[in-house]
């Protein structure tokens, strides 16, 4: 069975810092998904990757795959408060994109 | 507006009595899947359509069942709920290729007691 851990669990930042999350994950895929999820919400798709090597960037976040390492990173810079939120990495299973599994999320609060 | 929509949003119920959690689509999107959301477990795949009368499992589909008679809806069947099942449940759609992109509904927060 495909596990994804990601690390850290909860992190708490000042704003203005740098910071990244790193998400690894047990068997080959060739994508992997990252989500926001604010408190009492649902989940906000922001990156698709799909190769190896792979980097997109959205303002503050910018999130990278290396297939061969299985690790995907989520890299927060300058953080601000508005990035408060927990992040969740999903890899693709036996199905690809129908079958997804998810990390247990990293619980990010950024301090004004 | 594109969205996934789920009903009830919150369900409180007893043990043993049937209950469904309705899921729609407006966006003509082949694939459908439902997830439930525990603390410190992340989200979980329950069960997945990948169009009308298509139907697999993912990774935790014991006690529920699920059926795509329409492309639009994907209703989650929990036919004798316990305890253990109560939990948030999100169900999600993407059109397949392209970015692969999956779209959620708000969620269902169902307690069993």
């Amino acid at each position: 069975e495909l596990k994804v851990e990601q690390n850290p669990l909860f992190l708490s930042m000042q704003e203005g810092k740098n910071y990244t999350i790193y998400c690894n994950y047990s068997t080959t895929s060739d994508r992997l998904y990252w989500y926001r999820q604010d408190p009492g919400k649902s989940l906000e798709s922001l990156f698709v990757l799909l190769s190896n090597g792979a980097v997109k960037q959205e303002g503050r976040l910018m999130a990278s795959l290396d297939t061969k390492a299985r690790l995907s990173t989520l890299h927060i810079t300058a953080a601000v408060h508005d990035l408060s939120a927990t992040y969740f990495c999903a890899v693709g299973g036996r199905s690809g994109a129908n079958n997804l599994f998810f990390g247990t999320g990293t619980r990010l609060t950024v301090i004004p | 507006e594109a969205q996934v929509t789920q009903n009830p949003r919150y369900l409180i119920t007893v043990t043993g009595k049937k209950l469904t959690v309705t899921c729609s689509q407006n966006m003509n999107h082949e694939y459908m899947s439902w997830y439930r959301q525990d603390p410190g477990l992340g989200l979980r795949q329950i069960y997945y359509s990948m169009n009308v009368e298509v139907t697999d499992k993912g990774d935790v589909p014991e006690g529920y069942k699920v059926s795509r008679k329409e492309k639009r809806n994907f209703p989650l069947i929990l036919e004798s709920p316990s305890p253990n099942q109560t939990s948030l449940y999100f169900c999600a759609s993407r059109r397949p290729g392209g970015s692969d992109e999956q779209y959620f509904g708000p969620g269902t927060r169902l307690t069993v007691t």
